[in-house]
């Protein structure tokens, strides 16, 4: 059972606002990403982080950030959200032992929608 | 690069009925093979996973065989059920320091 939890699990508002989503695992792992999900299904990867003080932008140019200043916590943050912005967002974690075939962990996902 | 082709959907099927949701993968080397799924309203959960040729993940009544001949890591059930509905994924890890990738998923009804 993954121990990965996101908050909100569902948040309306209105363009031009700060939005931070949260995401935190309690399974100390080291490696923590965040994936943008449209309505098509499809997943993108938008940040991801191998540590503390460590994060990278994936493969889909997005307008949020991201930090990492503890490896429990991992939140995301719209300075300015707009319409383009609503959809599913979902942080996941895994283990690092450097070896390939490490599970990832999902949470539930944050649904965002932009008015 | 690396990269997961899998079969559009939707896929729908009786109860009962036989799956396979194909899989083909590109990547260098030898990459862990994964199969996620998505019930409604949730984030994805691990199904099965492979991490060498010719392993067979199973799960829940699903398999699947890596095939490194073929490239591929088709996703089979024997026999359906409602409860089955979601969208599955499939998905690749080609090292320990790059992220997973999927493929665009396959969303699957089961009709009693």
């Amino acid at each position: 059972e993954a121990d990965i939890y996101q908050t909100p699990r569902y948040l309306v508002i209105g363009t031009g606002k700060k939005i931070t989503l949260e995401c935190s695992q309690t399974m100390g792992h080291d490696k923590m990403y965040w994936y943008q999900q449209d309505p098509g299904m499809e997943l993108h990867l938008i940040h991801y982080s191998y540590g503390v003080n460590s994060t990278e932008k994936g493969d889909l140019s997005s307008e949020s950030t991201v930090s990492r200043i503890r490896t429990e916590h991992f939140p995301l943050t719209l300075e300015s959200a707009r319409p383009s912005h609503t959809s599913q967002y979902l942080c996941a974690s895994s283990p690092d032992r450097g070896l390939t075939g490490n599970t990832i962990y999902f949470g539930e996902g944050s649904w965002l929608t932009v008015v | 690069g690396n990269s997961v082709t899998q079969m559009e959907g939707p896929v729908t099927l009786s109860e009962e009925a036989f799956l396979t949701i194909n899989c083909t993968y590109t990547a260098t080397g030898y990459p862990s093979l994964f199969w996620y799924v998505q019930y409604p309203g949730e984030g994805l959960q691990l199904l099965l996973k492979a991490t060498k040729a010719d392993d067979k993940g199973s799960n829940k009544g699903f398999e699947a065989t890596y095939r490194k001949e073929t490239t591929s890591f088709h996703l089979e059930k024997g026999s359906v059920q409602v409860s089955d509905s979601a969208v599955y994924f499939c998905a690749l890890s080609n090292s320990g320091n790059t992220p997973l990738v999927f493929g665009k998923g396959t969303r699957l009804s089961v009709i009693a």
